[in-house]
């Protein structure tokens, strides 16, 4: 079975990056796409971005150059790092499997920013 | 961006009962469109997708409809199992993006 688990600090400062990991069982990220999407606070939730089988990525345009997806394909994982975060980036991350639409997802880490 | 509308933003149901959530698109999103029921805590578990095609595991009892930019999404006999957030999501155009959610509550 196709499994994720998301982890990482869950207290970062303003200013400062956030950087969280996806470690997947039972399936390779060497196929298909893989992603974060957040919920923030009151319930709305945003794709932030995905990695795709080869490696290439794409990126919700609201996040503009603080985002970058990266992957580690020998320990099956795959990270995400956002710069220069504010209040406004409080939220529950997610990763998820990519099989049109969103299929398999992690349960989420909470992640505050606050000094 | 495609904006996703979602209503209610919260539904009182009581046990049996028949509820509908609707998603209207900004724009055409030609069947795109995906629902979830996520509970407290819980990853969101993704329904239906393109529309009207239940996830193997998902009960009958659920379905969605619509075309264009107005779609659908219904409950019929609810069950106490089925109390839970439930979103919209749109995947026709980057960036993907969802309603706002609906909370069904028991009445």
């Amino acid at each position: 079975e196709v499994q994720l688990q998301e982890s990482g600090p869950g207290l970062v400062k303003p200013s400062q990056s956030l950087s969280l990991t996806c470690s997947v069982t039972g399936y390779s990220i060497t196929s298909n796409y893989w992603g974060w999407i957040r919920k923030f606070p009151g319930n709305k939730m945003e794709w932030m971005g995905y990695i795709s089988y080869s490696g290439s990525t794409s990126y919700n345009p609201s996040l503009k150059s603080r985002i970058s997806i990266t992957r580690d394909t020998s320990k099956n994982q795959f990270f995400l790092q956002l710069n220069s975060v504010t209040t406004e980036d409080t939220a529950t991350y997610y990763c998820a499997r990519w099989r049109v639409p969103w299929d398999y997802w992690g349960q989420g880490v909470m992640v505050t920013v606050s000094s | 961006d495609i904006q996703m509308t979602q209503s209610p933003p919260s539904l009182s149901a009581s046990l049996g009962d028949k509820v509908t959530i609707t998603c209207q698109a900004s724009q055409n999103i030609n069947k795109y469109i995906a629902w979830y029921q996520q509970k407290p805590g819980k990853a969101p578990r993704l329904l239906i997708r393109y529309t009207s095609t239940l996830e193997s595991g998902t009960p009958s009892r659920f379905s969605g409809s619509g075309s264009g930019r107005d779609y659908s999404f219904s409950i019929s006999n609810v069950e106490s199992e089925d109390i839970a957030s439930y979103y919209c999501l749109q995947y026709v155009n980057l960036p993907y993006t969802f309603g706002a959610g609906t909370k069904l509550e028991l009445k």
